[in-house]
């Protein structure tokens, strides 16, 4: 069975640090990756994924995430926070005709 | 632009009510989900419906049915309405294979008291 599990339900970070929201998985088969980004008031929106290929996958609004199997891990990595980048993030995995998600990191962005 | 939309952004019903969420997608998808979200629990899988007419249980399906006459529409059921169903509903649609981007509606805000 797929599953993913996200360190830290709620990070703070300084405008301007790095932003590093973790996100581990398990997969019986080839995982294909994926995060989500839940602005306020918003549905969730996918911010970027790995199916295949290269490693290192970028995303929109400067995000990026590496796969790296032998960690069993799909971290989400912005070099510097912007106001703007206050969220819920969201890992997930592919299941059976269907997406699995992890249960959310608040992102709050001090000034 | 993709969209996908639902009927309702806030909703209140009482007790014992039967409760309709319906949510329409304009981009010709096959897969539809409906998924409730709660604070701390992430999105959980209600149904979810891979062609018209059809429908599979997702992970937390007691207490709903849904519904899918149209490629377009998904509906969601709450025969009779409880209070811990009180949550926010989210509607996605997505092409035909699992690595398909889901695109999400904006939610619903059922309270039921």
């Amino acid at each position: 069975a797929q599953s993913v599990t996200q360190l830290g339900s709620h990070v703070s970070v300084s405008e301007g640090a790095l932003v590093l929201p973790r996100c581990n998985y398990s997969s019986s088969v080839p995982p294909y990756l994926f995060w989500y980004v839940q602005y306020p008031n918003q549905g969730l929106q996918l911010l970027l994924k790995y199916t295949t290929g290269a490693t290192l996958v970028k995303g929109i609004n400067g995000f990026e995430a590496e796969f790296k199997k032998s960690e069993t891990s799909f971290h989400l990595t912005k070099p510097s926070a912007h106001m703007s980048d206050a969220a819920e993030y969201f890992c997930a995995v592919r299941g059976r005709g269907k997406i699995i998600f992890g249960k959310g990191t608040r992102l709050h962005i001090l000034p | 632009d993709v969209k996908v939309t639902q009927s309702s952004r806030y909703l209140v019903k009482r007790t014992g009510e039967k409760v309709f969420l319906e949510c329409v997608q304009d981009m010709d998808h096959e897969n539809m989900f409906w998924y409730r979200q709660d604070p701390g629990l992430g999105l959980r899988l209600i149904y979810f419906s891979y062609d018209v007419k059809m429908k599979e249980k997702g992970d937390i399906p007691e207490g709903y049915s849904v519904s899918r006459e149209k490629k377009e529409r998904f509906s969601l059921i709450l025969e009779s309405a409880s209070t811990n169903q009180t949550s926010m509903y989210l509607c996605a649609s997505s092409q035909i294979t699992s690595t398909d981007t889901q695109y999400f509606g904006p939610g619903t805000r059922l309270t039921v008291l």
